[in-house]
């Protein structure tokens, strides 16, 4: 079964400080992709990719980095946390057949 | 702006009737649409989908219906099921692989 693990699940963060979750993928998808969801958004994409060490913008992608060093893992970094940061961060693959698998989310506090 | 838009955040249907949710979307590019489910503390997971080709799609209980010239979508979820309460979620992409633009969500609850 395609599977897509987030870490950490959870975490809390100093405002300034730098995070990093982290997604591992087993599902050979050439498509990783970040998302964000806060309440009254849904989700919306921070950063995407198609190929290893290759990263695009997505549609909100200031404050944020991404890396995809391997085929199977993608990284979202926040240099400089911010309050505004805080969310539930989603990260999703997929394969050019178009279904997206979701991790089950990151809840990301920023104090 | 906001591409995809769920203009109805909550639904409540009875057990056993029709679960009717609507997408709007802007870009005329899309020719991907999708629904997701969604429970609390989980994964969006894919229930179904359509191309552009096709004004219509289903699935068992489900089915969708694509509206290009009025460029709405939406879910059926026919002989609804308290365990069809979650919160479901409307897509769309372009192309292929899956940039999809989300809507905000709606929260079903089928009540016994």
């Amino acid at each position: 079964e395609a599977a897509v693990t987030q870490s950490p699940r959870s975490k809390v963060a100093v405002t300034g400080g730098k995070v990093t979750l982290s997604c591992h993928q087993t599902n050979n998808h050439d498509y990783m992709y970040w998302y964000r969801q806060d309440t009254g958004h849904g989700l919306r994409l921070i950063h995407y990719s198609y190929v290893a060490d290759s990263t695009e913008k997505g549609d909100i992608p200031d404050g944020y980095k991404a890396s995809r060093p391997s085929q199977e893992n993608f990284s979202l970094i926040l240099e400089l946390a911010s309050l505004s940061q805080t969310a539930v961060y989603f990260c999703a693959s997929s394969d050019d057949r178009e279904e997206v698998f979701f991790g089950k989310g990151t809840r990301l506090t920023v104090v | 702006g906001q591409q995809v838009k769920q203009s109805s955040p909550s639904l409540t249907v009875q057990e056993g009737g029709i679960s009717i949710l609507n997408c709007d979307y802007e870009n005329d590019m899309f020719d991907y649409f999708a629904w997701y489910k969604k429970y609390p503390d989980n994964s969006p997971t894919l229930l179904i989908s359509v191309r552009s080709n096709v004004d219509k799609r289903e699935d068992g209980r489900l089915t969708v219906f694509l509206n290009k010239s009025g460029k709405h979508f939406s879910l059926h979820i026919t002989a609804s099921q308290p365990e069809d309460t979650a919160v479901y979620l409307c897509a769309a992409g372009q192309g292929t692989g899956s940039k999809l633009s989300f809507g905000k969500g709606a929260k079903l609850t089928v009540s016994p």
